[in-house]
């Protein structure tokens, strides 16, 4: 599946670095999302946008920012981030919100 | 908030054998969806439930949604090498909670 692509497919940055994830939707979807995997939260929902406006914002640390500028794209930008966060970021994008979710591949980080 | 609880977490078996995990909701669900993650892939949807007592196959896979619309069931039947991977559940309410989600394994 070609529908939902995220780049890069692997990072690696240190704690004082500025990094961004981005995610991209070729289905004409209205709703995009941010969860994050690990093996102790495997499927862990951190945003939802629906029609470019956040709709959910899951108690997540302010170092994560995620940007929507407009229905096919999504931003994760990272900033100061800690070694626990290193994990699978996965974006996925549905037609409406709470809809059948379309994956990207994620993007592997690790925080050294 | 609402919680969606899977079990088991882990489950090895034999090729052949039969595999079925389960999900409950704190709350009651407008409907349930089922994803399939394989090793190294990501999630990738199977199906979506949305009746009260609605139960839908496909070929070895049959799911089940509750009466009460707060539990489902996912059954393989005569598993496969293929269907090894992390299975997941997602309820629907106000919001959309994923299950910690069950692994599977299967032996040849």
């Amino acid at each position: 599946e070609t529908g939902v692509t995220q780049t890069p497919r692997h990072l690696v940055m240190g704690m004082t670095n500025k990094k961004s994830l981005k995610c991209e939707q070729h289905l004409g979807h209205n709703a995009m999302y941010w969860y994050k995997q690990s093996a102790k939260k495997p499927l862990e929902l951190m945003f939802v946008y629906s029609l470019e406006e956040r709709v959910e914002n899951n108690s997540v640390p302010s170092r994560f920012s995620p940007e929507c500028p407009n229905s096919s794209h999504l931003f994760l930008h990272l900033h100061t981030l800690q070694p626990e966060d290193s994990a699978l970021y996965l974006c996925a994008s549905s037609q409406d919100w709470r809809g059948r979710q379309y994956f990207g591949p994620g993007t592997r980080l690790t925080v050294l | 908030g609402q919680q969606v609880m899977q079990i088991p977490q882990y489950q090895h078996v034999q090729e052949g054998e039969d595999f079925t995990t389960y999900c409950n909701s704190s709350t009651t669900l407008s409907n349930i969806q089922w994803y399939k993650q394989r090793p190294g892939g990501h999630p990738v949807f199977l199906i979506q439930l949305v009746k009260s007592g609605e139960v839908k196959k496909q070929k070895r896979l049959t799911f089940q949604f509750g009466e009460a619309k707060k539990n489902s069931s996912l059954h393989i039947t005569a598993t496969q090498t293929t269907d090894v991977g992390t299975y997941f559940c997602a309820g629907n309410n106000n919001d959309m909670r994923f299950g910690a989600g069950t692994r599977l394994t299967v032996k040849p």
